[in-house]
């Protein structure tokens, strides 16, 4: 069967850096994506990863590794802003998202 | 402002009763999903559309039908709601299927409670 894993909550530190990890197992790959989904929202795209390495865009980063299988979105200088769920999703062979549950983090001042 | 509009944003429901859950884009995207978002669980496809005039199931269509008679409304029916249904419901579109980033728009959810 398809799967992603991601950690259920993560907590951190106001100005720190975290890294939220994300390994899948999908029949075919055409991306995999982060979005960022704050408490009552919707959620809201963050990142796309389809070529192995790592994406940057301003505070946060995406990194992927196809042959592991595995990515990890990194978030820098973090502000209570940033207090969300982060879901995880990868592209299959038929072009269907397949969804992690989704990682809590908790930003601490 | 271009987007995504469901209605309504929150219902409570009894069982055995009809519901259409409403979903509108004016973004001129020709695909469209139903997701059902439950506390420990990722999203889940419900339904799907490529382009006006065809549908799809995705993975937990049971209990669902759904309908794109145009490009911009794709409206989500629970025939006969039962309590499982209870759920936050997200509308989303993409500018086509695959291709590109294919990133979702989403719209803001539809809490549905069945008693």
């Amino acid at each position: 069967g398809q799967n992603i894993d991601q950690p259920t909550e993560m907590t951190a530190t106001e100005g720190a850096i975290v890294q939220i990890n994300c390994t899948y197992q999908t029949s075919g790959f055409n991306g995999l994506f982060w979005y960022q989904q704050h408490a009552g929202e919707a959620p809201t795209f963050l990142s796309y990863n389809v070529l192995d390495g790592l994406e940057e865009k301003g505070r946060f980063s995406s990194f992927l590794s196809r042959s592991k299988g595995y990515s990890y979105l990194l978030l820098k200088e973090l502000q209570m802003k940033d207090s969300a769920s982060y879901l995880c999703a990868v592209m299959d062979s038929n072009y269907q998202l397949i969804w992690g549950a989704g990682t809590k983090l908790i930003i601490k001042p | 402002i271009a987007g995504i509009t469901q209605a309504p944003t929150s219902q409570i429901l009894a069982a055995g009763r009809r519901m259409t859950l409403r979903c509108t884009q004016d973004m001129r995207h020709n695909a469209m999903y139903w997701y059902r978002q439950d506390l420990g669980l990722g999203l889940r496809l419900i339904h799907y559309s490529n382009t006006a005039g065809t549908t799809g199931k995705g993975e937990v269509p049971d209990g669902y039908s759904v309908s794109r008679a145009n490009t911009d409304d794709f409206p989500l029916t629970l025939a006969s709601a039962v309590p499982s249904q209870t759920s936050v419901y997200f509308c989303a579109s993409s500018e086509k299927q695959g291709g590109d980033t294919g990133e979702l728009f989403f719209g803001e959810g539809s809490r549905l409670t069945v008693l």
